[in-house]
């Protein structure tokens, strides 16, 4: 069982726009930046989000990411078949004195 | 741009010690301010933080790992390492080496990634 909560899938229609929410705590996201990874198939993770919301030097602006309390959310518009993709957000729980990940989110773009 | 590449034997025996180096390019590991860490990934599964050494020497462990774990770093080859010993088939992954830039948990850039099972 992951500490940060990720809908482990979700899927959208190419060119719509997806929301894909992770939840935690205020020992975790409530306290601590929080970084967002794209992992296509049969590769590595990738840096999409860092500190919330700000993007990578090449990230297109069609990825976002926002902060509220002890949720974080990643936004994707303009779905293209690319971004199929798993999704993991991942941060510092001070609490557990470890870097904590979501279970991840597959996205499915039909 | 910092590349990363993971070497190491891709099966171990049990009980064994699981033995991985990440070869740094494009920048230098003793460079202040940067963090170096290992992350696995079980098959089929999430990402499972290891540790990080930062470019003096210092570490930081996974809480669960701790008493199995040893990251170095050899900053003459521009290398570090990670050694788990007493490894079981729970140990069989992807591992990953990364690097952070100024924050031990943000992960800026990933090797390709090495597949180690632990099988007899």
């Amino acid at each position: 069982q992951s500490v940060l909560t990720q809908p482990p899938s979700m899927s959208a229609a190419p060119g719509q726009k997806v929301t894909i929410s992770c939840s935690g705590s205020s020992s975790n996201i409530g306290n601590n930046y929080v970084s967002w990874y794209q992992q296509l198939p049969g590769t590595a993770p990738k840096l999409l989000i860092y500190e919330n919301n700000k993007r990578p030097s090449g990230i297109p602006d069609r990825f976002s990411g926002s902060k509220s309390g002890t949720s974080v959310t990643l936004g994707i518009t303009g779905l293209q078949t690319g971004d199929e993709a798993d999704y993991y957000c991942g941060t510092w729980d001070s609490s557990l004195t470890d870097v904590v990940f979501g279970g991840g989110t597959k996205l499915t773009v039909l | 741009q910092v590349q990363l590449q993971e070497s190491g034997p891709g099966l171990v025996k049990p009980s064994q010690t699981l033995s991985l180096t990440c070869t740094v390019s494009g920048g230098s590991i003793s460079s202040g301010g940067d963090y170096w860490s290992w992350i696995r990934q079980h098959p089929g599964k999430g990402l499972e933080w290891i540790g990080y050494i930062y470019y003096s020497g210092s570490t930081y462990y996974n809480p669960s790992l701790k008493s199995r774990l040893t990251i170095s770093i050899d900053t003459s080859k521009n290398q570090f390492s990670l050694k788990l010993s007493s490894v079981t088939a729970a140990d069989t992954a992807v591992y990953y080496c990364v690097y952070g830039s100024g924050s031990y948990y943000n992960f800026d850039y990933w090797g390709q990634g090495i597949l180690v099972t632990v099988s007899s």
